[in-house]
């Protein structure tokens, strides 16, 4: 099965703009979820969609938002961007729901100048 | 909040000597405790998990150990080498879905 991958890899950004992550989970995975990876705050929950649903969320701003579609893809979106967003943003998908493995993909690096 | 505090921030072994790291979790309902392994510039990868139905569990030189009642877990690497040099990651899970709370994360490195 192909893994879990996220598009686009790399992204520059200003601050205000907003941008559109992409997160197409490994096939007959239901559930994705999303962290933030910075060096000072590590690895964050930001959201899990499952069945295009949010089943869960973190404890980030309304600027960040997300949806799931029907094939189980997935996107999120940050709104109005600060310099502070500058991150690793990582998904990972997994087949349903709790105590199983999480598979990441390999993040999209956003940089917001 | 949720909060899992993960210890020591930076490990630094001896070839073919034992590493330990521990992790203590908050929240009670919390019933999954996986650990990631990072490597510079790559995604996390899980090397072991644990339920909360189990108070050890084991894979070749790799183990983790739970007490719920003491809300913590262990993450213990034997005969390490070089290739385990990356950063580990505890994490305590939600039985509510694929939510993860993550520790801080360890920096290990094996020294040849």
């Amino acid at each position: 099965k192909a893994g879990v991958t996220q598009t686009p890899r790399y992204l520059i950004k200003t601050r205000g703009q907003q941008v559109t992550l992409s997160c197409s989970p490994i096939s007959g995975h239901r559930s994705v979820s999303w962290y933030q990876q910075t060096p000072g705050q590590g690895l964050q929950f930001l959201f899990e969609y499952f069945s295009e649903t949010q089943r869960n969320k973190g404890n980030f701003p309304g600027r960040f938002s997300g949806r799931q579609f029907s094939n189980s893809r997935s996107e999120m979106n940050v709104s109005t961007l600060e310099l502070g967003d500058s991150a690793l943003y990582l998904c990972a998908s997994s087949p349903s729901g709790g105590d199983v493995e999480q598979f990441f993909g390999p993040g999209t690096r956003l940089t917001v100048l | 909040g949720e909060n899992v505090e993960q210890h020591p921030s930076t490990l630094s072994v001896q070839e073919g000597d034992s590493a330990v790291i521990k992790c203590t979790y908050s929240d009670s309902a919390s019933n999954y405790f996986p650990w990631y392994k990072q490597e510079l510039g790559k995604r996390p990868q899980l090397i072991i998990d644990i339920r909360s139905n189990v108070g050890e569990k084991k894979d070749q030189r790799i183990a983790v150990t739970l007490n719920k009642t003491a809300k913590h877990f262990s993450l213990h690497i034997t005969e390490t080498q070089p290739e385990d040099s990356a950063v580990y990651f505890c994490a305590a899970g939600s039985p509510y879905g694929n939510k993860l709370v993550f520790g801080a994360g360890t920096i290990l490195r094996v020294k040849s």
